[in-house]
């Protein structure tokens, strides 16, 4: 079935720093979400991509759709400690299929 | 706009016993999903509903899980009997039609632990 790969699993910034997760799959997907959990909290949805090679801004968050519409990738520039948490890709195709998310820790 | 309900927040159980977790969808939402999400994963569809029919349910255990959507609005999960690598956060989300690409809201959970 359809599976999404998150890289990396953990990553650890001094505040200011930025961040980038990646997400990969062998199949073409028809649109990627992307989804923020905050320790103890509920996965809430960030974004959604859909067209090849696109690219959305959100204040200091930046996604992409690669090309070929196998990976995606989340930056954030200048991390605060707000960004703490796990950002999920999941795979538009139904069902929804999630990664195992980048657990982000932001030390300041 | 009220969010996605679900109760209980917490619930201990033994082995072999069974549990019951409940939903209530954000009003106007024809699709109900409940997720299982473990420890250190991201969450796995469990079942996922449009109005009060089943769409999917190819990963549910239905040995031993089971749920109902019987007036298309909230939802009930039961596992019966529970393991213990049952033991998980059981997230119910909702969206407005439940085609591919539609935003899913989630609920705050129901972490369960099995003993």
């Amino acid at each position: 079935g359809q599976q999404v790969m998150q890289i990396p699993q953990y990553q650890h910034v001094q505040e200011g720093e930025d961040f980038t997760t990646y997400c990969n799959s062998s199949t073409t997907l028809s649109n990627i979400q992307w989804y923020k959990q905050r320790p103890g909290g509920h996965p809430v949805f960030l974004i959604q991509l859909v067209k090849s090679g696109e690219v959305k801004k959100q204040k200091r968050l930046t996604f992409q759709f690669g090309e070929a519409k196998k990976n995606s990738s989340l930056h954030i520039t200048a991390t605060q400690t707000t960004d703490v948490g796990t950002y999920f890709c999941a795979a538009g195709n139904t069902p929804l299929v999630f990664g195992k998310g980048t657990r982000l820790s932001v030390i300041a | 706009e009220a969010g996605v309900a679900q109760s209980p927040r917490y619930k201990i159980i033994e082995k072999r016993q069974s549990v019951a977790f409940w939903c209530n969808p954000i009003s106007g939402h024809a699709t109900l999903y409940w997720y299982q999400q473990i420890l250190g994963q991201g969450p796995k569809l469990l079942i996922q509903f449009q109005n009060n029919g089943v769409v999917d349910d190819s990963q549910l255990p239905k040995d031993r899980f089971s749920a109902e959507r019987l007036k298309g609005v909230d939802s009930t999960l039961k596992i019966q009997p529970a393991k213990l690598e049952d033991s998980a956060v059981y997230l119910c989300a909702s969206s407005l039609r439940g085609l591919s690409g539609n935003e899913q809201f989630f609920g705050p959970g129901t972490r369960l632990t099995v003993l």
